[in-house]
């Protein structure tokens, strides 16, 4: 258990729906990642935030945003969802949000858009 | 355009084999890290390497960063079936007030007894 957790586990909505992914930092650790994992892609970042604020920004679609909020959790809004945009969401927290700081890494949320 | 090219994308061997797992890059990165998922869970981070040249050793594992610090490679001795898994190497692009981890698209590996 990385102390990461991410809510929903799976997550199951039609083309055109918005949805809400959540995670919870472990305890302690300022920084919050998002990262979105395909069978093509792979395991690609989105978008990085330190104590509330953006720090980073990968391959994000406009149609996604994120925020961090004052108590360090975190939630990723995916949008106009397409078929495409199945995959697996990682969230993943360290301490301070330096480049060689171990990132630990939630279980993930399954979507699935059908 | 992906970053970091793992090599190989599957392999399967027999309990008690050597392998090697390659990641190769064009660019040049500070450090290089590698992880292993497990189906259902997320990366968990085995070791990071550093230097250009550096050699550490997990147990049965050994990672080697290249001297340009452009790739890496993942030394398993004698495999056990709880080795199988994916394994991603990932490379930190950035600036200390926001860095990316670039992912390779992963070796899944099957030890098989």
């Amino acid at each position: 258990d990385s102390g990461v957790t991410q809510t929903p586990k799976h997550l199951i909505t039609a083309t055109g729906q918005r949805v809400t992914l959540r995670c919870s930092p472990r305890s302690g650790d300022l920084s919050v990642y998002w990262y979105q994992q395909s069978l093509d892609q792979g395991l690609q970042f989105l978008i990085h935030y330190y104590n509330g604020e953006e720090r980073a920004k990968g391959n994000i679609l406009e149609r996604f945003s994120a925020q961090q909020f004052p108590d360090l959790h975190s939630e990723l809004n995916l949008s106009s969802l397409e078929l495409g945009d199945s995959a697996l969401y990682f969230c993943a927290s360290s301490e301070g949000g330096a480049r060689r700081e171990t990132q630990y890494f939630g279980p993930g949320t399954r979507l699935l858009v059908l | 355009t992906q970053l970091l090219e793992q090599s190989p994308q599957f392999l399967s061997i027999q309990e008690g084999e050597n392998l090697t797992v390659y990641c190769n890059s064009s660019s040049v990165f500070s450090s290089l890290q590698w992880y292993r998922q497990e189906p259902g869970e997320g990366p968990v981070l085995l070791v990071t390497v550093v230097t250009g040249g550096e050699v550490k050793k997990l147990k049965r594992l050994t990672f080697q960063f290249g001297d340009a610090r452009k790739d890496s490679s993942l030394h398993i001795t004698a495999a056990q079936p709880g080795d199988t898994g994916l394994y991603l190497c990932a490379g930190a692009r950035g600036s200390n007030s926001g860095y990316a981890l670039n992912f390779g698209k992963g070796t899944s590996l099957l030890v098989t007894p």
